[in-house]
């Protein structure tokens, strides 16, 4: 099975602007998470969707918002970017009920 | 709020020898705990989990411990292998929901 691909992986804007980024499950999965990692706060959850609806939201403004599509591809939307955005946001799946949470190799955005 | 905490950032351990990464938590309503090893420029990677009615779980070189009553995880490798250096995550899962990880500690194998 081919495992879960995010793009782009590399992506470089400037204060104020908006970015989306795209997650690709593993086949079969429903369950999308997405996670931002920096170097002071570690991993820190941003919301999960199943079966295209927000399922949980982690403690993020509301500029970082998302969706799930009907093939369970999934999207990350921030709008007008801060400097503090910079950081390698994680996309994650799981199939239904399963403890086991698998990672994409993330997008590393800069705000310059 | 840190529910989970691993508060040594970087740890050394020579080749061959046991590596002993330590998590603590604050959230007793975790009923799952697992580590996740990340290499640079990949996303983590799962390598063990425990339940919370477990206090030992094994597999091959990875043995994870849990002590409810101090809050306290931690992972062991043995023996310690070169491949083995990277970052290693702690997460505690409640209700199946979402993970909620520590900040992870740098582990560095000296040949």
């Amino acid at each position: 099975k081919a495992g879960v691909t995010q793009t782009p992986r590399y992506l470089i804007k400037t204060r104020g602007q908006q970015v989306t980024l795209s997650c690709s499950p593993i086949s079969g999965h429903r369950s999308v998470s997405w996670y931002q990692q920096t170097p002071g706060q570690g991993l820190q959850f941003l919301f999960e969707y199943f079966s295209e609806t927000q399922r949980n939201k982690g403690n993020f403004p509301g500029r970082f918002s998302g969706r799930q599509f009907s093939n369970s591809r999934s999207e990350m939307n921030v709008s007008t970017l801060e400097l503090g955005d910079s950081a390698l946001y994680l996309c994650a799946s799981k199939a239904g009920e399963s403890d086991t949470q698998y990672f994409g190799p993330g997008t590393r955005l800069t705000v310059l | 709020d840190q529910q989970v905490k691993q508060n040594s950032p970087s740890l050394s351990v020579q080749e061959g020898r046991i590596s002993i990464l330590n998590c603590d938590y604050t959230n007793s309503m975790f009923d799952y705990f697992l580590w996740y090893k990340k290499y640079p420029a990949e996303g983590p990677t799962f390598l063990i989990s425990i339940s919370s009615i477990k206090d030992k779980n094994e597999d091959g070189r990875f043995t994870v411990f849990l002590n409810k009553s101090a809050k306290h995880l931690s992972l062991h490798i043995v023996p310690s292998q070169p491949g083995d250096s990277a970052v290693y995550f702690c997460a505690g899962n409640f209700g199946n929901e979402k993970l909620t990880f520590g900040t992870g500690t740098r582990l560095t194998i000296i040949p």
